[in-house]
């Protein structure tokens, strides 16, 4: 089983939309949980961050944490084409220093 | 701030040859730096860890005599890849973690990313 499992997609919404993109973890322990989001051929972006369990929200952006079913979402509101681009859940494994990343969402907002 | 470049942004090079690429933080000392390895549709993949002044730690199944790692100062680190073949044609990531306690987001291990090197290889 991966530490990290994401849906790739791609999906595909119309402008508007409410988009959901959600990863499942696997170890119990990890407590930092990052979204980040990535253009073609570009570098990855923080986008949100949230340690342990709950909701923050960034505007458009809702990051969600369910540690009692390892369960993480990110909720973008308002779709716009900008949007447009790969997101990427990753969580923080402390006690190897390191970061693990899904696989990635590939999301196209239609105008 | 927290910029984090690479150069180049990309690179064509004969099999064979060996290729560096540079990372840099412009406006904080980066004591660990990451690189990754990303083959298209797919996801970030750790190849090591460096800390300033060390040798770097290589993840698991990473040829370390292939892909040199120096992080000679605190704000630049190099990844050479020795003689170079089609396979190793991917986007090579760095990301830098600066000194101190905590990040802006309270973790210790928080990151910034460069932008990205295209290697090809042919």
């Amino acid at each position: 089983q991966k530490e990290v499992e994401q849906d790739p997609g791609p999906l595909s919404v119309p402008e508007g939309a409410i988009v959901s993109l959600n990863c499942t973890y696997s170890n119990s322990a990890f407590q930092y949980f990052m979204w980040y989001r990535q253009y073609s051929r570009k570098g990855p972006e923080l986008l949100m961050y949230t340690y342990s369990s709950g909701n923050k929200e960034d505007g458009r952006f809702t990051a969600q944490v369910d540690k009692s079913s390892k369960y993480i979402s990110l909720f973008i509101r308002d779709s716009q084409p900008s949007d447009s681009a790969t997101y990427l859940c990753a969580i923080e494994d402390s006690s190897a220093s390191k970061i693990i990343f899904g696989s990635g969402t590939r999301l196209s907002i239609r105008p | 701030g927290a910029v984090v470049s690479q150069h180049p942004s990309r690179v064509i090079c004969k099999s064979g040859t060996s290729v560096k690429i540079e990372c840099r933080s412009l406006d904080f000392q980066a004591t660990t730096m990451f690189w990754y390895r990303q083959f298209p549709k797919q996801s970030l993949m750790l190849m090591a860890t460096s800390n300033e002044g060390s040798k770097a730690t290589y993840e698991q199944g990473v040829e370390k005599d292939k892909f040199l790692i120096n992080h000679a100062s605190l704000t630049l680190s190099t990844l050479t890849v020795t003689s170079a073949h089609p396979e190793d044609s991917s986007f090579y990531i760095c990301s830098a973690r600066g000194s101190g306690d905590r990040g802006l987001y309270g973790s210790s291990y928080e990151q910034y990313f460069g932008p990205g090197t295209r290697l090809t290889v042919t």
